[in-house]
């Protein structure tokens, strides 16, 4: 069985511009969440969605916004790139709510 | 509001000896813990956890962690380090304020350097 799939791997991008960050899930894991790891801030909670309804969010501002599709492949895209948004954004895949979540190896975002 | 505290942000360990990665937590309710690990540029990968069916869990390669309600603890455990466990271990609570949910806490992680 295929992992979590995340593109791209890494990117860079300038202040201002956006960006959007694919992810798409283990076959038949319907729930897909997104976190954000920085060293100064370490894993942090961005959204969680199931069913192509968004569950959760995290303390973010409303530049970071994701969706999910029919076919639970989630995209989470930010605006107005800041400095501060260079970070990995991991994106993981679980069958349910258990908290066991299936992680992949991340999109590596550096803002200049 | 649930958190986590990793009480070492590197632990050292010799090839062989015992590992210990220290974790409290804090909980209004019964909580569900994790222990994720992370080795350099991957994902994270869940150890193993603690749902209230039973206080020692264990978990893949040889890790294991006790529940200690009284000392509200969750430490991670192994009996003899391997340099494959060169990695850093994150202690996770899940965030079940609204119900059933995927939305994770995790610690500020622990840097495990395994020594030949």
């Amino acid at each position: 069985k295929a992992g979590v799939t995340q593109t791209p791997r890494y990117l860079i991008k300038t202040r201002g511009q956006q960006v959007t960050l694919s992810c798409s899930p283990i076959s038949g894991h319907r729930s897909v969440s997104w976190y954000q790891q920085t060293p100064g801030q370490g894993l942090q909670f961005l959204f969680e969605y199931f069913s192509e309804t968004q569950r959760n969010k995290g303390n973010f501002p409303g530049r970071f916004s994701g969706r999910q599709f029919s076919n639970s492949r989630s995209e989470m895209n930010v605006s107005t790139l800041e400095l501060g948004d260079s970070a990995l954004y991991l994106c993981a895949s679980s069958p349910g709510y258990t908290g066991e979540l299936f992680f992949g190896e991340g999109s590596r975002l550096t803002v200049l | 509001a649930q958190s986590v505290t990793q009480l070492d942000s590197h632990v050292s360990v010799s090839e062989g000896t015992p590992v210990l990665l220290r974790c409290n937590y804090s909980s209004s309710y019964s909580p569900s813990l994790f222990w994720y690990v992370q080795h350099p540029n991957k994902g994270l990968q869940l150890l193993l956890k603690y749902t209230s069916a039973a206080t020692l869990v264990k978990g893949i390669n040889g890790f294991e962690a006790e529940f200690k309600k009284s000392e509200t603890s969750f430490h991670l455990t192994k009996p003899s380090a391997h340099m494959s466990d060169a990695a850093e271990y994150f202690c996770v609570v899940s965030d079940r304020v609204g119900g059933a949910t995927n939305k994770l806490i995790f610690g500020t992680g622990t840097l495990l350097a395994v020594q030949p």
